[in-house]
């Protein structure tokens, strides 16, 4: 089954503990794409991979890395996390920028970030 | 800077009734248009997109959206509205030039609630 899987699926942690979200596709896709759901706020890009070894920042990366080593796994790093980053996170994925194409995206990850 | 305005942050219509949900960007070309649907605690679902051609365009679901490029807008119709239809709703902008190829930026949302 086509699917993007996010884990953990929630998550609960304390200011600066380092923490990865991972995010895995199995459609071969070659653009992936990070986003934060905020009430009020609508959903926010945080970081884009046009393809392997190719990423670029959103509208709202402070506090976010994120690395495209190979083309099935794009996982989300904060290296130091505060409260300000709890939230609900997207991964979404598609075959490419953007032509006739357009995004999966996983089930989310909730993290509190105390 | 690019920007998606959902003026409208919660509609209530009545079931069978007609839906419109606005939706204006801002943006220096045409970019790629999206409306997105996401049900109370689930993912996004994408319920149609625009990217060139014609102006009308189908989506699911019964849903249509009309791209207005002398009003910069891409507004989200129904003609009659079910109660499954209650949810929240995006509209989103893909970036199409430059260095922010590959910038999808959403609305903050239209909740819609539909009464019996």
């Amino acid at each position: 089954e086509a699917q993007v899987t996010q884990n953990p699926r929630y998550l609960i942690t304390v200011t600066g503990k380092k923490l990865t979200v991972t995010c895995s596709q199995n459609m071969n896709h070659e653009y992936m794409s990070w986003y934060r759901q905020d009430p009020g706020l609508g959903l926010r890009q945080i970081y884009y991979s046009m393809n392997v070894e190719v990423t670029d920042k959103g509208d709202v990366p402070e506090g976010y890395k994120v690395s495209r080593k190979e083309k099935r796994n794009f996982p989300l790093i904060l290296e130091s996390p505060s409260p300000n980053q709890t939230s609900l996170y997207f991964c979404a994925s598609s075959p490419r920028w953007p032509k006739q194409e357009t995004q999966y995206f996983g089930p989310g990850t909730r993290l509190l970030v105390l | 800077a690019q920007s998606v305005t959902q003026p409208d942050i919660h509609i209530t219509v009545s079931e069978g009734a007609s839906l419109e949900l606005r939706c204006n960007y801002s943006y220096g070309a045409t970019p790629y248009l999206f409306w997105y649907v996401q049900s109370p605690g689930q993912g996004l679902q994408l319920l149609l997109k625009y990217f060139s051609g014609d102006t009308l365009v189908q989506g699911i679901k019964g849903f249509e959206a009309e791209f207005k490029r002398s009003q910069s807008s891409f507004n989200l119709r129904k003609p009659s509205v079910h109660w499954s239809d209650a949810a929240e709703y995006f509209c989103a902008v893909g970036l199409i030039y430059g260095g922010s190829q590959g910038n999808l930026i959403f609305g903050k949302g239209t909740k819609l609630s539909v009464k019996p």
